[in-house]
């Protein structure tokens, strides 16, 4: 069965880099179609999708926060590492990754646990 | 960037009834719509894509519909495992969500 989990750190500083990563079972993201995103939710407010990679190291990328943003995959350790530079309270959330089947649209069908990730000095 | 907006934000319903959340978006997404529950704590969960598809093991008392730019996730007879919170979502664009509680 597929699964996923996040790890990374719990508490970054402001201007600090976080670096999370996404290690997977179940499937390939070597595998045509499938991909590994990463979408986040602050606490008591709604879900935002941050990144997407692609098997075909295909890479999407959230318009507002772009700049700010690298996705990359290990194939051969099942993982997709996630980093965000220039970390801000506001960034206080929850993240979580989730794989992606293509499907005419996106359709994130099975989801870490999530992991929060506090922005405080 | 398309927006999608639900209605309501927060929804007081009992066990047993027929509760419709709607979606909408800023311009046409033909069917390209899913919808999410979430639970306090919990990752969201797929219920439904292309907008109208259930997602394999997922109850028959929901289910979607809609297409362009009006969509709606409908629970036919409300369960107590119901209660909480639906997102929809198009590309990497989710709504803010609706909450459903008890009444």
């Amino acid at each position: 069965q597929i699964t996923l989990k996040e790890s990374g750190p719990t508490l970054v500083k402001p201007t600090q880099t976080l670096t999370l990563t996404c290690t997977f079972s179940g499937f390939s993201l070597s595998t045509s179609g499938v991909g590994v995103g990463w979408i986040r939710q602050p606490p008591g407010k709604a879900l935002e999708w941050l990144a997407l990679i692609y098997w075909n190291d295909d890479k999407r990328y959230s318009p507002s926060l772009k700049s700010r943003l690298t996705i990359t995959k290990d194939t051969s350790k099942n993982q997709v590492v996630l980093t965000m530079t220039n970390m801000d309270p506001v960034d206080t959330a929850t993240y979580y990754c989730a794989h992606h089947r293509t499907s005419g649209s996106w359709i994130f069908d099975y989801w870490g646990q999530g992991t929060l990730v506090t922005v405080s000095s | 960037d398309i927006q999608m907006t639900q209605s309501p934000s927060t929804l007081s319903a009992s066990v047993g009834d027929r509760v419709t959340i709607t979606c909408r978006a800023s311009q046409s997404i033909s069917s390209w719509l899913a919808w999410y529950q979430q639970k306090p704590g919990k990752a969201p969960k797929l219920l439904i894509y292309k907008a109208s598809s259930l997602e394999s093991g997922v109850p028959s008392r929901f289910s979607g519909s809609g297409s362009g730019t009006e969509f709606t996730l409908t629970i036919s007879s409300l369960q107590p495992d119901d209660f909480a919170t639906y997102y929809c979502q198009h590309l990497g664009t989710f709504g803010q969500g609706t909450k459903v509680e008890i009444k």
